[in-house]
């Protein structure tokens, strides 16, 4: 059974300050999703890694993945107040002709003060 | 713009009293899924459709049902709504399997309130 396991689940971050997310997953995948959700709201795609190596940025935050390491990191970079959300990572770890059946990561609560 | 659209937005039934969910979309996908997430949880998959192909995740109660009349709208039946089904209910959809990947696009979701 694949399981994924993100850590931290809850981040309390300074404005302005870097900090990292971190999503293991326990099976062979090279397709790793990470979404953003507001409260009361759905979700978010944020980005998409197809493969070993792959590196994704938009604004500050930059996401990941090492298939090897069966790790996906998310990056963020200066960190300001919109940035406030839970941050999810999903893994499809089926390949081939899958449906694309997702398994998320507990999800992490993102808190950005001033 | 295409898209996944999900009504009501929220709803609220009675303990037993059943309750549908419905999703359309726009963008032509083949696989529709239903999501539940429940506070400061993750989603959990209940069942998805491909086409008219039904699949049911193994630990999905009985009590939750799913029809799909045609490839825009997929609905979601709780036949017996209990405490524990509240919940935000979300519906997604991909393209064809076999492609290099197949991301989810998800619709905003239905709040459900059992009273």
């Amino acid at each position: 059974e694949l399981k994924v396991e993100q850590n931290p689940l809850f981040l309390s971050m300074q404005e302005g300050k870097n900090y990292t997310i971190y999503c293991n997953y326990s099976t062979t995948s090279d397709r790793l999703y990470w979404y953003r959700q507001d409260p009361g709201k759905s979700l978010e795609s944020l980005f998409v890694l197809l493969s070993n190596g792959a590196v994704k940025q938009e604004g500050r935050l930059m996401a990941s993945l090492d298939t090897k390491a069966r790790l996906s990191t998310l990056h963020i970079t200066a960190a300001v107040h919109d940035l406030s959300a839970t941050y999810f990572c999903a893994v499809d770890a089926a390949g081939g002709t899958s449906y694309g059946k997702l398994t998320f990561g507990q999800g992490t609560i993102l808190t950005v003060h001033p | 713009d295409a898209m996944v659209i999900q009504n009501p937005r929220y709803q609220v039934t009675q303990f037993g009293k059943p309750v549908t969910l419905s999703c359309s979309q726009t963008l032509n996908h083949n696989v529709m899924y239903w999501y539940q997430q429940k506070s400061s949880q993750a989603p959990k998959l209940l069942f998805h459709y491909y086409d008219k192909d039904f699949n049911n995740e193994a630990d999905t109660p009985d009590n939750f049902q799913s029809r799909r009349p045609n490839t825009s709208f997929c609905f979601l039946d709780i036949r017996s709504p209990g405490l524990g089904d509240a919940a935000m209910y979300l519906c997604a959809t991909s393209r064809v399997p076999g492609l290099l990947y197949n991301e989810q696009f998800f619709g905003p979701g239905t709040r459900l309130t059992v009273l």
